[in-house]
């Protein structure tokens, strides 16, 4: 079934610790973005990709960075974890990049820094 | 700033009509969605609107007024699985999304 795979699904983390959150898309899209969601707020967006080998920064990006090097894969590393980046994230894809499309989310990974 | 508005709770019954209404400023707009999350679970699409008026899909459609910032999201013939929070969201001059905190929806018999 196409779609978006995340991986870990859930993670305890010490802090202090490095730690990447995976995500892959087998639907060839353009673009790919991950969020972060906490209770009370809206999804909050912390770095996107409109096309392989280009990223960009959202409206959280500190302590997080990416890489695209290729279509499918968008990986996202905490360098240093700390107590404030306990929350769920969720990747996403769309087809579109600079354009109004429809985005697509991955299962979500729940991650608690300690 | 770059704003989206919706009620945090709502109750309704089965069977029956509910309309979650949102509220947007962003800097330039480029249409908005409507998504659905039930707990634990992923965003799902549901709409989106670009145009004025009412945009109809089955038991839901989703309604827009640019002139007033203002959409709404109906839901009719209510089913005990519609219960799950709705997510509004704006696409700003960037084509990126703004998200609202979303509107937990509670079915009840």
């Amino acid at each position: 079934i196409a779609g978006i795979t995340q991986a870990p699904t859930s993670q305890i983390l010490a802090a202090g610790r490095r730690m990447t959150l995976r995500c892959t898309q087998d639907m060839r899209h353009n673009a790919m973005y991950w969020y972060r969601q906490d209770l009370g707020l809206g999804l909050r967006l912390i770095h996107y990709s409109n096309t392989a080998g280009t990223t960009g920064k959202g409206e959280v990006p500190d302590g997080y960075s990416v890489s695209r090097a290729n279509t499918d894969d968008f990986p996202l590393t905490l360098a240093s974890a700390v107590p404030s980046q306990t929350s769920v994230y969720f990747c996403a894809s769309s087809e579109l990049a600079g354009g109004p499309d429809t985005q697509y989310f991955g299962p979500g990974t729940r991650l608690t820094v300690l | 700033g770059q704003n989206i508005d919706q009620p945090t709770e709502m109750t309704a019954t089965e069977g029956a009509i509910v309309q979650i209404n949102c509220t947007y400023q962003t800097s330039g707009f480029n249409g908005l969605f409507w998504y659905q999350q039930h707990a634990g679970e992923a965003p799902t699409f549901l709409s989106y609107n670009v145009l004025d008026g009412l945009e109809e899909k089955g038991r839901f459609s989703s309604f827009l007024s640019r002139s007033k910032g203002y959409s709404y999201l109906l839901l009719k013939e209510l089913q005990m699985k519609d219960s799950a929070s709705y997510l509004c969201a704006g696409s700003d001059s960037n084509y990126q999304l703004i998200w609202g905190a979303g509107t937990k929806l509670i079915i009840k018999p």
